[in-house]
């Protein structure tokens, strides 16, 4: 199947710095990605969805100020953590939807980051 | 708003027994439902795709089924062995009003298999 990477896998932070995390389509090209947040079993909450060449559409509650998406091109997408603290300590997962057989597509997840805001 | 429940939400099993595993949905328009794996620390293995007019698909030994009319899906794993532990994760996948294509999840059950 297809492949999503997501960098860095793992990140420590000091509580009031900003972190980038990215998310990589790599051998389709993905108009629509999606950013998710796991906490310890819980389910993964959709935070946003991001879409190549115009705003991300950001779940009711999440901040956009304080999660910042960008889409620049067809194969990544960006999540920047703005300020984090540490309750933004989570577990990020994207994901990336491929249409080339047509709607709904297939989303393909990639391997996940581990944040931790100290 | 879609909401998925999967039941248990741990399991214990020893090794060579069949197991099934339980999603339920609250909205019975949904596109599809998909079983997910996930390993410690790890992202999602997709492992099985329900399209909402079918009502099982099969993957070696994995067998998923889908009722809508009672919002509910198995996961069948027969014969498990100790490489299937792993959280498994269900998710129903449905367009919202604005037409947009959006997946729900369920908090997985966590299954673990005794050697």
């Amino acid at each position: 199947g297809a492949v999503v990477s997501q960098h860095p896998s793992r990140v420590i932070c000091k509580s009031g710095t900003s972190v980038k995390i990215e998310c990589r389509s790599l051998d389709f090209q993905a108009t629509t990605m999606f950013w998710y947040r796991q906490f310890p079993k819980k389910s993964l909450m959709l935070m946003a969805t991001s879409n190549e060449g115009s705003k991300a559409t950001y779940e009711q509650g999440v901040e956009k100020d304080k999660f910042l998406i960008n889409h620049a091109s067809l194969t990544l997408s960006t999540l920047t953590v703005t300020s984090a603290h540490p309750e933004d300590s989570s577990f990020y997962i994207c994901s990336a939807r491929d249409l080339s057989a047509g709607e709904p597509g297939t989303q393909y997840f990639g391997p996940g980051t581990r944040l931790t805001v100290l | 708003k879609q909401e998925v429940t999967q039941i248990p939400a741990a399991l214990s099993v020893p090794e060579g027994e069949n197991l099934v595993l339980n999603c339920s949905f609250t909205d019975s328009a949904i596109y599809n439902l998909q079983w997910f794996r996930q390993d410690p620390g790890k992202g999602l293995t997709s492992l099985l795709l329900i399209q909402s007019s079918q009502r099982e698909q099969t993957s070696g030994r994995l067998n998923a089924s889908l009722d809508k009319s009672s919002g509910r899906s198995t996961l069948y794993i027969a014969a498990s062995q100790p490489g299937d532990s792993a959280t498994y994760l269900c998710a129903g996948g449905a367009y919202s009003g604005a037409g947009s294509y959006q997946l729900t999840f369920g908090k997985g059950t966590k299954l673990s298999v005794i050697p």
